[in-house]
């Protein structure tokens, strides 16, 4: 059974920085996609960004409010993927979404973890 | 303001039909797959349709995809009460190099 359980979420001031982890189970990871999704608080969905498999090269796409703030990694030997977040501001403020891409595809989301929140406020 | 356009709302009663539909441009769904994902308010999003019109197991025969051109649909027959969710519409977007959602769509049965 696929499972994946985020961690890391909690209250952070502006300008600062956390990382969110997600433990995944019950699939191969280390040539899995995986990706991130956030729901601001009554708001829709929005792609925060992708990481290949290493078979893939383990490349990274990250959308435009994220870029050069957020790092997506994967840490094959822990089945563990990881959010770095720096320069937080009031609009990162979200739930996060761990999700696992299928078949090598960026947009095919099969599994979404429950969701870790995010509140950056001073 | 969402790359992929969605209504804010449909509705319907139970065992109607009701369609949703996600418009965008030639850079996402003009030229890459649509899917579709399904949010009861407090649980994390479910995939509902992957290629278009592709059920995953476990969904449903009255909950159908389609496209045509630039836009996309999907369409619950039977409405249930069940139903009642939000529902989004995603595909990748050639220009951006990304994945973009639409608004999304609350559907409420009454």
């Amino acid at each position: 059974e696929v499972q994946l359980v985020e961690s890391g979420g909690g209250l952070v001031d502006p300008g600062g920085s956390l990382t969110l982890s997600c433990a995944a189970s019950g699939f191969s990871f280390t040539n899995a996609w995986m990706s991130w999704v956030r729901q601001a608080p009554g708001k829709g969905l929005e792609w925060v960004g992708r990481i290949k498999g290493k078979a893939d090269g383990g490349t990274t796409d990250y959308a435009a409010p994220v870029k050069g703030r957020f790092t997506i990694s994967k840490d094959d030997s822990k089945n563990t993927l990881h959010l770095q977040m720096n320069s937080l501001n009031i609009g990162d403020t979200a739930v996060y979404y761990c999700i696992r891409n299928r078949q090598y595809s960026s947009t095919w989301f099969d599994y979404w973890g429950q969701g870790t929140l995010v509140t950056v406020s001073s | 303001q969402s790359v992929l356009t969605q209504p804010p709302s449909a509705s319907g009663t139970p065992g109607q039909r009701v369609t949703i539909s996600c418009s965008g441009s030639s850079s996402n769904i003009g030229t890459n797959y649509i899917y579709w994902y399904q949010q009861v308010p407090g649980t994390a999003p479910k995939l509902l349709i992957y290629r278009d019109n592709q059920r995953p197991s476990g969904v449903p025969d009255r909950i159908s995809g389609s496209k045509s051109g630039t836009s996309a649909s999907l369409a619950i027959s039977g409405l249930r009460s069940e139903d009642e969710a939000d529902y989004y519409c995603a595909a990748w977007d050639d220009s951006l190099s990304g994945v973009v959602f639409g608004g999304g769509t609350k559907l409420t049965v009454l």
